[in-house]
């Protein structure tokens, strides 16, 4: 079975600062994609960034990169130069967008 | 139209009742996935429908939720004999193919039940 775990349930940063939100997943696929999506207040999901799991290369989208490790079946994500609408819940996404339970990211003027 | 629609986007009914959730995705999306967020939560998948394929029910969890998506564009969640636990965010999403394959999806604003 899928499964995803983001084992930080809230986080808390100055604006500016860098933060890097966890994910682990489980999968006995040898293909597959991963995802970051953001949450604001306003409910809306919006996707961040996305890794397929083939590419060896660390996916990058202006602030926001990840952290892949597929040995070790981690999935971080960095947020540089943090931004106060940066605020949000942020949930990854596995194989058959199954989600983690989300992290809470407060960023602090 | 431009983005996935959801409605209603509030919705408070009596325990008991029934309710029906509509989902509009976008123009020519041929995957649509139903989610449920209770408050705080994280996404729990419901159901999947991609095509004319047999939908992907695995996530719904009782036989009082069904779901059913007409001529492959609008789907309705109906949830039977509502129970307070049913109160979260319903959230539809879509995208042009299978979302696993890398295709981003796309999420609605979502609907808010509350059974009181």
């Amino acid at each position: 079975a899928q499964t995803v775990t983001q084992s930080q349930p809230e986080m808390s940063v100055q604006e500016a600062e860098t933060v890097t939100l966890s994910c682990t997943y489980d999968t006995s696929e040898n293909n597959y994609y991963l995802f970051w999506y953001k949450q604001p207040p306003s409910r809306q999901m919006i996707l961040v960034i996305r890794q397929e799991a083939y590419k060896q290369q660390n996916a990058t989208e202006n602030r926001f990169s990840v952290n892949f490790q597929k040995a070790a079946k981690s999935f971080s994500l960095k947020i540089s130069d943090s931004q106060l609408g940066d605020t949000a819940m942020y949930f990854c996404a596995g194989h058959k967008l199954v989600f983690g339970q989300g992290t809470r990211l407060t960023i602090n003027p | 139209g431009a983005g996935v629609s959801q409605s209603p986007s509030n919705k408070v009914t009596e325990k008991g009742k029934d309710v029906e959730l509509r989902c509009d995705p976008i123009s020519g999306h041929t995957a649509l996935y139903w989610y449920r967020q209770s408050l705080g939560q994280g996404l729990e998948f419901l159901i999947y429908f991609q095509g004319n394929s047999a939908p992907d029910k695995s996530g719904l969890p009782s036989d009082r939720f069904s779901a059913e998506r007409t001529g492959g564009s609008v789907s309705t969640l109906t949830i039977q004999r509502t129970q307070q636990e049913d109160s979260a965010v319903y959230l539809c999403a879509s995208s042009p193919q299978q979302g696993a394959r890398g295709n981003t999806i796309y999420f609605g604003e979502g609907s808010w039940l509350t059974v009181v």
